[in-house]
């Protein structure tokens, strides 16, 4: 079966611009989870949502946003992009809400702010 | 300090050895524990899960968690050149509220031919 899409796979901005990342979990989860990997904080948890619903959300400023859609799908917002907010940016989505399926995670959108 | 802390290597080993790779945390709650393992340029891929304390075997790979040290554990058996990426503990308290993972930095090993 597909596994989890993320689009696009890279992606090069402007400081002060906005962004918006786009993941499609695995057909029949409804659990998506956004990361943040850089090299030197490695993978970091940004927010997570179940049912359209926000979850649970990491120690990020306001500026990163997300969403989820009636068909799990997710968009995360980054708006006033900063240099130090190029990294991998990792979707991951999982069947249910309840840490015992592990995650299965997509290739990654590779941001990088100029 | 850090909930979850790995030893970032990187390790260098030649082919058919045991690798070990070993992660400490500090948080009591977590309950499950992943190793993935994450080639360059792609996402983490699942390689092991383990819920509470104890060892799982899938192929040449074991995973053993002791939650009385708050250690976990990943053996690699006779090592390939394949194996080479970064392996990446992680772990969650679950509980049916959260899938939120706790990642370590990662180890990077590279499996000599």
């Amino acid at each position: 079966k597909a596994g989890v899409t993320q689009t696009p796979r890279y992606l090069i901005k402007t400081r002060g611009q906005q962004v918006t990342l786009s993941c499609s979990p695995i057909s029949g989860h409804r659990s998506v989870s956004w990361y943040q990997q850089t090299p030197g904080q490695g993978l970091q948890f940004l927010f997570e949502y179940f049912s359209e619903t926000q979850r649970n959300k990491g120690n990020f400023p306001g500026r990163f946003s997300g969403r989820q859609f009636s068909n799990s799908r997710s968009e995360m917002n980054v708006s006033t992009l900063e240099l130090g907010d190029s990294a991998l940016y990792l979707c991951a989505s999982s069947l249910a809400l309840e840490g015992s399926y592990g995650y299965t995670f997509g290739s990654g959108t590779r941001l990088t702010v100029v | 300090q850090k909930e979850v802390e790995q030893d970032p290597g990187p390790l260098s080993v030649p082919e058919g050895a045991i690798v070990s790779l070993n992660c400490t945390y500090s948080n009591s709650a977590f309950q499950y524990f992943m190793w993935y393992r994450q080639y360059s340029r792609k996402g983490p891929e699942l390689l092991m899960y383990t819920y509470s304390s104890g060892n799982k075997e899938d192929g040449r790979f074991t995973a053993q968690v002791d939650k009385s040290s708050k250690y976990i554990s990943l053996f690699i058996r006779d090592s390939q050149p394949s194996d080479s990426a970064t392996y990446l503990c992680a772990m969650s308290a679950g509980g049916g509220a959260t899938n939120k993972l706790i990642f370590g930095t990662g180890t990077l090993l590279a499996v000599q031919p």
